[in-house]
């Protein structure tokens, strides 16, 4: 079965870094494009960034120039650096496979906060 | 950027009844390849969303066919038909024919 587990989620203080990951398994990763989304708390769901099965990027202009989506595909991994962080960053980010958004994770928070 | 604007906000539907969500686009969601990128979910209190309807009218596997999607340019529509107890949640239809993807602001469906 498809799986989607994102970890590296935490307590941040404005201006710092993290990095997510999403962690795939149940399918051939290398094959599909993969997403990231993001939901603040009690709001609806934004989309931050994709990344294509040949690793071309599209982001979010909220997020263009802060963060960075990756894969590794050899690790079926994939990865979001969130640099220069906001409060208003703060919510559940959710990884998602493809261009349906088809499966999609757990999520992770991200709290930025002083 | 392209604005999905949902309708209800809200919806109070009785247990075998049948509920109707509009999103309606600011500009016609036909890719320049013919296609009409426009899917719909479904979030469960405290879960993930989950796909339902991909490009307009195709049910995603396993969901049921009580759920169906229409529409057309920029006027799409999610019918649920025989509410169920597991079918209350937020839905939000979802574009991916125009870059950035946007998302409607969602529909609460509660049941009485």
């Amino acid at each position: 079965a498809v799986q989607l587990v994102e970890s590296g989620g935490g307590l941040v203080q404005p201006g710092k870094s993290l990095k997510l990951s999403c962690s795939a398994s149940g399918f051939t990763f290398s094959s599909y494009g993969m997403h990231w989304i993001r939901q603040a708390p009690g709001k609806g769901l934004d989309w931050v960034a994709y990344i294509s099965s040949s690793s071309g990027t599209v982001y979010a202009d909220a997020v263009k120039e802060r963060f960075t989506i990756s894969r590794d595909n050899a690790k079926n991994t994939l990865y979001l650096q969130l640099n220069s962080l906001k409060s208003e960053d703060t919510a559940i980010y959710y990884c998602a496979r493809t261009s349906s958004f088809d499966y999609w994770g757990q999520g992770v928070m991200v709290t930025v906060s002083s | 950027d392209v604005v999905l604007t949902q309708t209800p906000v809200s919806l109070l539907i009785s247990l075998g009844g049948q509920a109707s969500i509009s999103c309606r686009s600011s500009q016609s969601l036909v890719h320049s390849n013919g296609n009409t990128y426009l899917h719909w979910y479904l979030q469960k209190p405290g879960q993930s969303p989950q796909l339902l309807i991909y490009q307009v009218s195709n049910r995603f596997s396993g969901i049921p066919d009580r759920f169906s999607g229409s529409g057309s340019g920029t006027d799409f529509t999610l019918k649920i038909s025989r509410v169920e107890p597991e079918d209350l949640g937020v839905y939000y239809c979802l574009q991916r024919t125009h870059n950035p993807f946007t998302f409607g602001s969602g529909t609460k469906l509660e049941i009485k």
